[in-house]
């Protein structure tokens, strides 16, 4: 069974760069899409992006001039990186494989933050 | 974008209860839609895939359907397990978009 898990820094600092690595296992990451989602406290889900194991990239238009995904498939991981952060983005970001999301990791709360 | 939205955003129901659960796209969208189920605190769990296909190892009581704009999602008798909030997900296009959730409460 294919499981996901988020890493990274749980607080950073406002004008800052989030940066989140997901490590796949149980499976390849090769023929796939692989995405980030998140959602802020008490809210909703939104979709930030994928990035396919080719490395063919998707981003929500919302958030794109920010946002970069990178895949390193010696290590079965992907990335996520979204510059100039703000109380805004504030909010437990996913992993996810497939474009309906078929698999998902536990989450991990990122909190912008002076 | 296309716009994806539930109703009700959230009911009150009873263990043993039929629950029905809409989502409507703002433009057609055919079968790629798909629904979770989220409990607090945890991540976003995948039922339904191309608007009624169940995901391995989901229980039968639940069932969707629809194409096009309109999709339900039913829980044919609801368990204590079942409270949770459902959201529905379009992958026709992107972005890919999300409902805003409905809440399934205890009566």
């Amino acid at each position: 069974q294919v499981q996901l898990q988020e890493s990274g820094p749980g607080l950073v600092k406002p004008s800052e760069t989030l940066s989140l690595t997901c490590t796949v296992s149980g499976g390849s990451i090769s023929n796939y899409y692989w995405s980030w989602i998140r959602q802020p406290p008490g809210k909703g889900l939104e979709w930030i992006g994928y990035i396919y194991y080719n490395g063919a990239t998707n981003y929500n238009p919302s958030l794109k001039s920010r946002v970069t995904i990178s895949l390193d498939g010696s290590k079965n991981q992907f990335s996520l990186r979204l510059n100039s952060v703000t109380a805004a983005d504030t909010a437990v970001y996913y992993c996810a494989r497939d474009i309906y999301f078929q698999h998902w990791g536990q989450g991990t709360l990122i909190t912008v933050s002076s | 974008d296309i716009q994806m939205t539930q109703s009700p955003s959230s009911l009150s129901a009873s263990v043993g209860d039929r629950v029905t659960i809409t989502c409507r796209a703002s433009q057609g969208i055919s079968n790629y839609l798909a629904w979770f189920q989220q409990k607090p605190g945890k991540a976003p769990k995948s039922l339904i895939y191309a608007a009624s296909s169940l995901q391995s190892g989901v229980p039968s009581k639940f069932s969707a359907s629809g194409s096009g704009t309109d999709f339900t999602l039913t829980i044919s008798s609801l368990q204590p397990e079942d409270f949770a909030t459902y959201y529905c997900q379009q992958y026709f296009s992107y972005p890919l978009t999300f409902g805003g959730g409905t809440k399934v409460n205890i009566k």
